[in-house]
């Protein structure tokens, strides 16, 4: 089955330590996306590649980094410098940026609390 | 800036018919989507719209109006398992997605 999965679903981690949300997608889509879901607020971006090797900002880049060393995968890392990190991160990827058609699938989503 | 703006809660009863409203304020429109999201689960897409018109499938339809900055989706012979958050959201000239804070809607027996 194609899809995207993130792992993992949960994610407890104590202030001031990194840790890393994977995502990966077997769709073959050339882009990918990393979004923030709090309570009450639109979904907002995080980074987003286009291509292998290649990612952007996105609106609410500061403490976070990412890479995009294979097609496939997309992990995002939430770093100390986070100042607020706990959120629902949703992974997204679709066939091409750019074109007006190009709908956004996500994957199930990793709820991060950090204690 | 850039804005969407949807209600926050809508309340409707099972079998009817309801209308979930959308208005948009972007830097550009290339596309307006809808997705569906059940509390902590991902968003599922629903419908896209770049023309002014409607867009029927199956229970669910939506429509742009691009003149007014508007859309809404409309959701006919509701289910008990269409309770959700609906989100709407606009892309802009840079290709990029902006989000609504989505409308929860309450269906009742």
């Amino acid at each position: 089955d194609g899809g995207i999965t993130q792992s993992p679903k949960y994610l407890f981690r104590k202030e001031g330590q990194n840790v890393t949300l994977s995502c990966e997608q077997n769709l073959n889509h050339d882009a990918m996306y990393w979004y923030r879901q709090d309570p009450g607020q639109g979904l907002r971006l995080i980074y987003y590649s286009q291509i292998v090797n290649d990612f952007q900002k996105g609106d609410i880049a500061e403490g976070y980094s990412v890479s995009r060393e294979k097609k496939e995968s997309f992990p995002l890392t939430v770093t100390s410098a986070q100042k607020n990190p706990t959120a629902f991160y949703l992974c997204a990827s679709s066939a091409l940026q750019g074109a007006g058609t190009d709908t956004q699938y996500f994957g199930p989503g990793t709820r991060l609390t950090v204690l | 800036g850039q804005n969407i703006d949807q209600p926050t809660e809508m309340t409707a009863t099972e079998g009817a018919i309801v209308q979930i409203n959308c208005t948009y304020q972007t830097s550009g429109f290339n596309g307006l989507f809808w997705y569906q999201q059940h509390a902590g689960e991902a968003p599922t897409f629903l419908s896209y719209n770049v023309l002014d018109g409607l867009e029927e499938k199956g229970r669910f339809s939506s429509f742009l109006s691009r003149s007014k900055g508007y859309s809404y989706l409309l959701l006919k012979e509701l289910q008990m398992k269409d309770s959700a958050s609906y989100l709407c959201a606009v892309m802009d000239s840079n290709y990029q997605l902006i989000w609504g804070a989505g409308t929860k809607l309450i269906i009742k027996p």
